[in-house]
């Protein structure tokens, strides 16, 4: 069975803080790696990763894949109340039918 | 910009009914999902569909069937419903193949089954 676990389950930083988010998957035929942001609403994609020790970075926001470990990261520096929110690790698998499983996600909480 | 559409945001349903939640996306996307997402379990997928009729179980698939007669249209049909499915239902679709690529989700349906 496919497994996808997030650490920590949740998070509490005060702002200017980073914080790194991990995500760790057993699956059977690795495609890639997907990073969400859940605030009260549906998900939004944050990143996308193929490929392993390439970084992929969009503002405060940055994220790497590695595959020896079978892990990710999702770093976000100097936070703002903004970056409160669930982030949600998914990682797509498979052969002909493909799926994707989602881990339970991180619950962040930015304090002004 | 894609455009995931689910017919409601928010359902009240009695125990032992018949529940339709559509789907609708508009980019010709090969992929849709059906996921519902309850807290401390996060999303779980239930169906997904790769074609046109074509649907593949997720990981809890009990209690539920799809329909997928149109590429632009999922529906997810509880034929009872039971109070455990209440819950945060989440559609999305995404393009065909490869290394898997980015889903775009729907806002979402609150059910309630009392």
């Amino acid at each position: 069975e496919d497994k996808v676990v997030q650490s920590p389950l949740s998070l509490v930083v005060h702002e200017g803080d980073t914080v790194t988010l991990n995500c760790s998957y057993e699956v059977t035929n690795f495609r890639s790696l997907l990073w969400y942001k859940q605030e009260k609403k549906a998900p939004t994609f944050l990143f996308m990763l193929t490929s392993s020790g390439i970084e992929k970075k969009s503002g405060r926001l940055s994220s790497i894949l590695d595959k020896k470990e079978l892990s990710s990261i999702l770093n976000i520096t100097a936070t703002q109340t903004g970056d409160s929110a669930i982030y949600l690790c998914a990682v797509f698998s498979g052969g002909s039918n493909y799926k994707l499983t989602f881990g339970k996600g991180t619950l962040l909480t930015v304090n002004p | 910009d894609v455009k995931v559409t689910q017919s409601s945001r928010y359902l009240v349903k009695r125990t032992g009914e018949k529940v339709f939640l559509e789907c609708v996306q508009d980019m010709d996307h090969e992929n849709m999902f059906w996921y519902r997402q309850d807290p401390g379990l996060g999303l779980r997928l239930i169906y997904f569909s790769y074609d046109v009729k074509m649907k593949e179980k997720g990981d809890i698939p009990e209690g539920y069937s799809v329909s997928r007669e149109k590429k632009e249209r999922f529906s997810l049909i509880l034929e009872s419903a039971s109070t455990n499915q209440t819950s945060m239902y989440l559609c999305a679709s995404t393009t065909g193949g490869g290394a898997g690529n980015e889903q775009y989700f729907g806002p979402g349906t609150r059910l309630t089954v009392t």
